[in-house]
């Protein structure tokens, strides 16, 4: 059973348009949410977070939404530059456990000048 | 500061050894979190220590083990190696003892199994 889904594989959006990746999770423990960057043969580097008292998050071009009842959150890339082009991960955890991290399986983007 | 260090980058190995993969965290950091990333999967959590002590376990069986030194340097080590094993193995480090510290990952180690 998958606990952090992301059901989009990829992604193609042109560049300076928004980029919207999705994430859905199932078990109701979780309340912290992360949202990593991979590039090939590098290990994932952190973007943004949220805890599940807010429901919104913003840093720079990166947004994190995030709706309680619906179990569901998003990253949203505003405006999507080509050098953003990589694997997107969501990931949860406990707000007590955050060592401890359910990853999903990744959501490739793709930004085309 | 320095980021996660992990060591070696690459390994290859045949079945039935067993190799041992090291984590240094970022200086300062208690808590070590090690991961499996095979092609397509997202990262699967092995276990994570945190002084010297395992506090979290993931469903892996028992040829995958792991310990803590004082410095807070972790190794992991996995015995009898099947082909299935081969992965991405990496270490993420955290700060304190706030449970939403974010994680830092290091490079990785690729381990091809042969």
């Amino acid at each position: 059973d998958q606990q952090v889904k992301q059901n989009s594989p990829s992604l193609s959006v042109q560049e300076g348009r928004i980029s919207i990746l999705n994430c859905d999770y199932t078990n109701s423990m979780f309340d912290y949410f992360l949202w990593y960057k991979k590039y090939p043969a590098e290990g994932p580097t952190f973007l943004i977070s949220i805890s599940s008292i807010k429901d919104k998050n913003e840093d720079g071009r990166f947004t994190v939404f995030l709706n309680k009842s619906a179990k569901h959150l998003s990253l949203h890339i505003v405006p999507s530059q080509p050098g953003d082009s990589a694997v997107y991960f969501c990931a949860a955890s406990g707000r007590t456990n955050a060592g401890k991290s359910t990853f999903g399986d990744g959501t490739t983007l793709t930004v085309k000048p | 500061k320095a980021g996660v260090t992990q060591t070696p980058r690459y390994l290859i190995k045949t079945r039935g050894q067993q190799v041992t993969l090291s984590c240094s965290p970022i200086s300062g950091h208690r808590s070590v979190s090690w991961y499996q990333q095979t092609p397509g999967q997202g990262l699967q959590f092995l276990f994570e220590y945190f002084s010297e002590t395992q506090r979290n376990k993931g469903n892996f069986p028992g040829r995958f083990s792991g310990r803590q030194f004082s410095n807070s340097r972790s190794e992991m080590n996995v015995s009898t190696l099947e082909l299935g094993d081969s992965a991405l193995y990496l270490c993420a480090s955290r700060g304190a003892l706030a449970g939403t510290d974010t994680q830092y990952f290091g490079p990785g180690t690729r381990l091809t199994v042969l």
